[in-house]
This record gives C-alpha cells, sequence and structure tokens, in this order.
C-alpha cells in the first residue's frame, strides 16, 4: 500500500517551454502532497505543499508563478514548471500525506522526475 | 525550531558487518522520526518511523532504529550490511505545525557502501 507515481520520471525541454509534473497517489486518498527538489548529492529542498481544493502554499524564495502547483482531486497533484530554464535542471520528487491511514504524518514519495532544460 | 545532523556524509562498510548511521535532532516537541532510504535516481523509501510508542523500533530490510531522548539521537543500524544496502539514508523529523499539517525537515544524507 501507500505508492505514489510521478510522471513523467524523465523530460528534456528547450529554455523557454513549460513542463507539467504528475504526482498520484494510487492506492489512497492524498488531501496533502508536498513538492521537493533535490540537487545532485544534497538533500530535499520543499518547494510547497499542495492542498487538494486550494491554493499552495509555497516556501520563501520559492516563485509561485514560476512552479504551478494544481491539486484538483485526492489523488492529484500537478507541478509545472513554466518558462524553464536551465537552472530549474533539478530531480523533482513529490510526496503525499495518508491522511486517513495509521501514519497521518507520514510521507510517502513518489519516484521523481528528471528535468533538464537546454 | 527543528533540526536534524547525520554526522557523517560518507560510511563504507564490508559486506556482512554492522552498520551504523548516526543522526541526532532537535525539536520543541516530541516529534516523529524516520529514515528514509534512496537509491540512486529512485524517489525515498519509507525505512522506519519512531512515534513514541517504542524506543526501539523495527524497519524493513533488517534496519533498526533507537529513539534516545536523553541523547537527543535517532541512530539507524543493521547487524549484517548486503550489497543492496549501498544507498543514501536521510533521518527525517515531523513536527506539527500550529495551522495544522506537518513539515518534515530533513538532514543532509549519508551515502552507505558497501564493500565486497
Amino acid at each position: 500500500g501507500a505508492v505514489v507515481s510521478q510522471h513523467p520520471s524523465w523530460v528534456i525541454c528547450k529554455s523557454g517551454t513549460s513542463v507539467k509534473i504528475e504526482c498520484r497517489s494510487l492506492d489512497f486518498q492524498a488531501t496533502t502532497m508536498f513538492w521537493y527538489r533535490q540537487f545532485p548529492k544534497q538533500s530535499l529542498m520543499l518547494m510547497a505543499t499542495s492542498n487538494e481544493g486550494s491554493k499552495a502554499t509555497y516556501e520563501q524564495g520559492v516563485e509561485k508563478d514560476k512552479f504551478l502547483i494544481n491539486h484538483a482531486s485526492l489523488t492529484l497533484s500537478t507541478l509545472t514548471v513554466t518558462s524553464a530554464h536551465p537552472e530549474d535542471s533539478s530531480f523533482y520528487i513529490c510526496s503525499a500525506r495518508d491522511t486517513a491511514g495509521d501514519y497521518t504524518d507520514t510521507q510517502y514519495f513518489g519516484p521523481g522526475t528528471r528535468l533538464t532544460v537546454l | 525550531a527543528q533540526s536534524v545532523t547525520q554526522l557523517d556524509s560518507h560510511v563504507s562498510v564490508s559486506e556482512g558487518t554492522p552498520v551504523l548511521l548516526r543522526c541526532n535532532y532537535s525539536s520543541s516537541y516530541s516529534p516523529s522520526l524516520f529514515w528514509y532510504v534512496q537509491h540512486p535516481n529512485k524517489g525515498l523509501q519509507l525505512l522506519l518511523k519512531y512515534t513514541s510508542a517504542a524506543t526501539l523500533v523495527k524497519g524493513i530490510n533488517g534496519f533498526e532504529a533507537e529513539f534516545k531522548k536523553s541523547e537527543t539521537s535517532f541512530h539507524l543500524t543493521k547487524p549484517s550490511a548486503h550489497m543492496s544496502d549501498a544507498a543514501e539514508y536521510f533521518c527525517v523529523v515531523s513536527d506539527w505545525l500550529t495551522g495544522g499539517g506537518n513539515k518534515l525537515t530533513f538532514g543532509t544524507g549519508t551515502q552507505l557502501k558497501v564493500e565486497l
């Protein structure tokens, strides 16, 4: 149980284009999902908290107009990197919290999406 | 404010020998503590979680961790390392937020290398 998927697993795009990444909780409902960014050989940095049916909460320093988050259902959150530039190249990981499960503060992580902007 | 310190950025062991990955935490309240493992280019997999029910927590793949409040530590151990254990390990603390929900704070990670 508690499986989270991400799509795509990797994407290469040209500078200036937009990229959408999907995060799905496959076997549980997640009212809260999280988006992280991870640079090579570094820890995870929380970008934003996504709540179903409401606006996302962004961490300090994260541009909300550049990283658009939509959490339209209890099993799907999307992150859109708008007008991507090479400095946006990174490993993006989502997680979901199973609010109905025994461990309500446990986050289950997706496999990550490798974004490369040329 | 909560924080997590992983004392070793790299640990190297021989296959079949014990593993010790060290973690110290700082939290205002009684936190939940986690260990996650990340294999190259993969997401994070939950190894185990401490929730105050028991100080010795058993996880998957033979790993366990002991919560020591007096030392503010939550070290991860395994009696016998296997080649497949080679990965990055993250110690994580979770604190509940005043307005609801929780926030995870990650350690900087420990790269475990297992040699033949």
